[in-house]
C-alpha cells in the first residue's frame, strides 16, 4: 500500500539559509500535518491543512510557512534557519480531519550548521 | 507536551512481563487518544487508539483503557518481547477546541531478553 512520501530524507543547511521540505500524502487523504521532533523530544505539531486550506496552527515559528497544493502535496518552507531548527520533520496524512488515524512519513532529517 | 502528562519516562522489564504506561490529559472535550510506537530514527507508528465512547480496547497483546472522569488513559502490553523495545507516545488531539495533536513526552520501554 502507498505510504506518505517525504523528500528529501536528509538535508544539511547553513545558518540563515532557507529550506523546503515536501510531503506527498497517501492517495485520497485530504489532511496533512507537519511535526518537528528534536533529539529525545516528543513530536511538536506545527501546522495542518485540510482540503488545501490551513486548518490548525501549532508551534510553527513565523520564519516557517507551509501550503497544500491542488494535488494535495504539501511543502514546508523554512527561512533564516537557526541551529535550533535541526530536527526530524515528519509529515502525516489522514483521510478525515479529527477522527481518523494519522499515517506518518519517514521524516526529513534537517541539520543546520 | 504541556497538556499531556506521561509516566514513566523509562520502563525496564524482563521478557514476558507486562508493561503499563499512563497518560493524563486536561481538556475534558478530548475524544480521541492514540498511542504511537517509535523506534530510534524511525517514524511514529500508531499501535492502538481509543475513542471516548468506549472504556477499553484490545488488540492481541496490546490494550488501552480510558477513564474519562479521571481524564487518564493507559497502555498495557502483556507478554513483552525484546522487539517491543521502543519509545511509546500517547497523544491528546484537542487543545482549546482546535484539533492540535499534543504528544506526551514519551516512555522508553526496554525489554530485557
Amino acid at each position: 500500500a502507498a505510504g506518505v512520501i517525504q523528500s528529501p530524507r536528509h538535508l544539511i543547511k547553513e545558518k540563515r539559509e532557507t529550506a523546503t521540505l515536501k510531503c506527498y500524502p497517501i492517495p485520497r487523504h485530504d489532511t496533512v500535518y507537519w511535526y518537528q521532533q528534536g533529539p529525545g523530544q516528543d513530536p511538536q505539531f506545527l501546522i495542518s491543512f485540510y482540503e488545501k486550506m490551513q486548518s490548525d496552527k501549532g508551534s510553527i515559528p513565523d520564519r516557517f510557512s507551509a501550503q497544500q497544493f491542488s494535488d494535495y502535496h504539501s511543502e514546508l518552507n523554512m527561512s533564516s534557519l537557526e541551529l535550533g531548527d535541526s530536527a526530524l520533520y515528519f509529515c502525516a496524512s489522514s483521510l478525515k480531519l479529527h477522527y481518523n488515524e494519522q499515517f506518518f512519513g519517514p521524516g526529513t532529517r534537517l541539520t543546520v550548521l | 507536551g504541556e497538556n499531556v502528562e506521561q509516566h514513566p519516562s523509562t520502563l525496564s522489564v524482563q521478557e514476558g512481563d507486562s508493561a503499563v504506561i499512563k497518560c493524563t490529559y486536561s481538556d475534558s472535550a478530548s475524544n480521541y487518544f492514540p498511542w504511537y510506537k517509535q523506534e530510534l530514527g524511525k517514524r511514529p507508528q500508531l499501535i492502538i487508539d481509543i475513542r471516548s465512547n468506549v472504556g477499553e480496547k484490545k488488540d492481541q497483546r496490546i490494550a488501552v483503557t480510558l477513564n474519562k472522569t479521571a481524564k487518564h488513559f493507559s497502555l498495557h502490553i502483556t507478554e513483552t518481547q525484546p522487539e517491543d523495545s521502543a519509545v511509546y507516545f500517547c497523544a491528546d488531539t484537542l487543545r482549546g477546541g482546535s484539533y492540535i495533536p499534543t504528544f506526551g513526552r514519551g516512555t522508553s520501554l526496554i525489554v530485557h531478553p
